[in-house]
């Protein structure tokens, strides 16, 4: 079975820190992978997405992930965070079937 | 485009009663989503549709919860009867058919059973 693993439950960074949370998944098959954001009191959004090609996606907001297929990972990058990224952050992947596997999120607070 | 439309965003209502969550999927979209979101649980997805069919409700918690889909534009979650623990904010989100697309998220609807 399919499943997300986001080891990182809440993270707390001062602006213009580096973030990198992480992401891995069990599945064998062709995957795609995608980061979604929460931001409070909001509805998931799309970040960015890995269907094939490039394994380096970049994102809206300066947001990066990279899909390393031999360590399962699909990691969110971001090198300088600002306070309006205060989110939660979900990493899914999709295998053979329309049926997106959630992690159970990375709460990220950034002060000022 | 006007997004994936839910109502109500806020629903207060007593255990036992029956509860029904409504979707609007965006236009042209083949596939349309449920999930529940809770703190214990995080997000679950309870049941998904592909042009208006049932493909796989592995995810509805028990037979207390109903989902339909009439037709391409609009679909129902049912609870009847409601408990407490059934307090959660409800997605909706929907997306064409292929593989290259990800899945649009609707405002949700919060959920409160006292």
């Amino acid at each position: 079975a399919q499943s997300v693993s986001q080891h990182n439950h809440h993270v707390i960074l001062s602006e213009a820190a580096s973030l990198e949370l992480g992401c891995n998944y069990s599945y064998g098959g062709t995957v795609n992978l995608f980061w979604y954001v929460q931001y409070p009191g909001q509805h998931l959004q799309l970040l960015l997405k890995y269907f094939s090609g490039d394994p380096l996606v970049k994102g809206i907001k300066g947001f990066e992930a990279e899909f390393i297929k031999s360590k399962f990972s699909f990691n969110l990058r971001k090198p300088s965070v600002q306070w309006s990224d205060t989110a939660e952050y979900f990493c899914a992947v999709k295998g053979n079937t329309d049926k997106l596997i959630f992690g159970t999120g990375t709460r990220l607070q950034v002060f000022p | 485009d006007a997004g994936v439309i839910q109502s109500p965003r806020h629903e207060v209502t007593e255990m036992g009663q029956e509860v029904t969550l409504r979707c609007k999927p965006i236009s042209g979209h083949n596939s349309l989503f449920w999930y529940r979101q809770t703190m214990m649980r995080g997000l679950e997805l309870l049941i998904y549709f592909n042009n208006n069919v049932p493909i796989d409700d592995s995810g509805m918690p028990e037979d207390r919860f109903s989902a339909k889909m009439p037709n391409a534009s609009f679909s129902t979650l049912k609870i009847q009867p409601s408990e407490p623990r059934d307090s959660a904010v409800y997605f909706c989100a929907s997306r064409p058919t292929g593989d290259r697309y990800e899945q649009y998220f609707g405002p949700g609807t919060r959920l409160t059973v006292t």
